[in-house]
This record gives structure tokens, sequence and C-alpha cells, in this order.
């Protein structure tokens, strides 16, 4: 089975930078994936991690280490926007996309 | 292009009822995958259809069936509804079943009393 641990909650001051952590236990891993969730919304892709090392998109930022079975997600010069459920997720097995998800970090950004 | 669409919005249930939720993918996209999403929880898979055919289940009962039509668009059928069946319903859809991201519907948000 998988099992992922997230902290539940973080709160970081616009302009900061703050990081997410999340480490994992699955019978088998195929990637690492965090989305973004607002109130309301639907999960939107921020970003993937197939091997070992630091993947750079915008002001995000997510990094992996699979012999750690430890992933972050990194967020700087946070926006007041950026106040969202932010979700760690393993593929589910090989030929199939499916994802397990964490239980999510609830960022809250203040000014 | 048109994005991941969901219907309907929202729905209210008793519980032994039937429900079906309907999702129209991506265009493009030939993959679908239905998440049910708890309160302060993250999504948790429940099947994954690819050209029609289910590619994979997780930790659901029988009564959470589903369909793929020839167009890649899909149905979750719930029987039998109980009261933890209540939850914001969501639907992924990507091309192909090796990708790296989904594309998520806006979800249907069901209610069971």
């Amino acid at each position: 089975g998988q099992s992922l641990e997230q902290p539940s909650e973080v709160t970081a001051v616009e302009g900061a930078i703050v990081q997410i952590n999340c480490t994992y236990q699955t019978s088998g891993f195929y990637g690492l994936s965090w989305y973004q969730q607002h109130d309301g919304g639907a999960p939107t892709f921020l970003s993937y991690n197939g091997l070992d090392g630091l993947e750079e998109t915008g002001r995000f930022s997510s990094f992996l280490s699979r012999s750690d079975s430890y992933g972050y997600l990194l967020l700087q010069e946070l926006q007041m926007k950026d106040s969202a459920s932010y979700f760690c997720a393993v593929k589910g097995r090989t030929g199939a996309n499916n994802l397990f998800f964490g239980t999510g970090t609830r960022l809250t950004v203040i000014p | 292009e048109t994005g991941v669409t969901q219907s309907p919005t929202h729905l209210i249930k008793t519980r032994g009822q039937q429900v079906t939720l309907r999702c129209s993918s991506q265009s493009g996209h030939n993959t679908v995958s239905w998440y049910q999403q708890a309160l302060g929880q993250g999504p948790q898979f429940i099947f994954q259809y690819y050209r029609e055919e289910e590619n994979g289940r997780g930790n659901f009962p029988p009564r959470f069936s589903g369909l793929q039509f020839p167009n890649y668009s899909s149905e979750l059928n719930v029987n039998a509804l109980e009261l933890d069946d209540s939850a914001l319903y969501l639907c992924a859809s990507s091309l192909g079943t090796g990708g790296d991201e989904q594309y998520f519907g806006p979800g249907t948000r069901l209610t069971v009393t």
C-alpha cells in the first residue's frame, strides 16, 4: 500500500519562502507529484519528480530523494493567492497514472 | 481547448438511493480517473478508465461502478448510498495512462442524508 505524510498546516508571510515536506511509503515508486487546491476548486498540477533532484517551474520548485523516500515543494516570493491546500501524490503503478494523495498541507499566507 | 467538465455541480440524495455523476474529459484525452475527496482530506482514487476499459481500481466496494463512452466521457455510479459517501467527487483526464499530469474537473459535491 501507500502512505504519505505532510504537515497539516503552514503559515508564512507574503514575499517569504516556504517549504512543504512529504515523506512516503509505497510498495512501488513511480514518481511524486504536487497539486494545489484552492477552497472549492479543483486540484491543479504544479510539479512532478520522477528522478532525484530539483525541478523548477517559476516560483515553484520540487525536490525528490528516492533513497530517503522524501520530497518537498518550495514556494518562493509568496503571494496572497498562494493560500491554498497543497498535496503530494505518488503514482499508483506503472502503466497507470492514477494517484495516491497525501492528506494535504494548508498554507496560509499573511501580509 | 475545452477543459474537464462535471455534472451536476451539487447533488443531495437519501441513504439507500442510487446516483450517477458525469464527466467530460479534456479534448483529446482518452483516460479518465475518478476520485473521492472527503472534507479536509486528500482525494482518494476510485478507478480509472482507458479506452472504455477499467484500468485500475482503488479500495472501493463494488457498489461504486463506472463507464467510459466512445467519446471518452465517463460516468460514476454509486448504488445503495451511505452517509459516508458524502464527499466531493472529482474526475481527472489525461492523454494515455503514462503521463505525469492529470487535469481535474471542478467536482460534484454529493450530500447523502
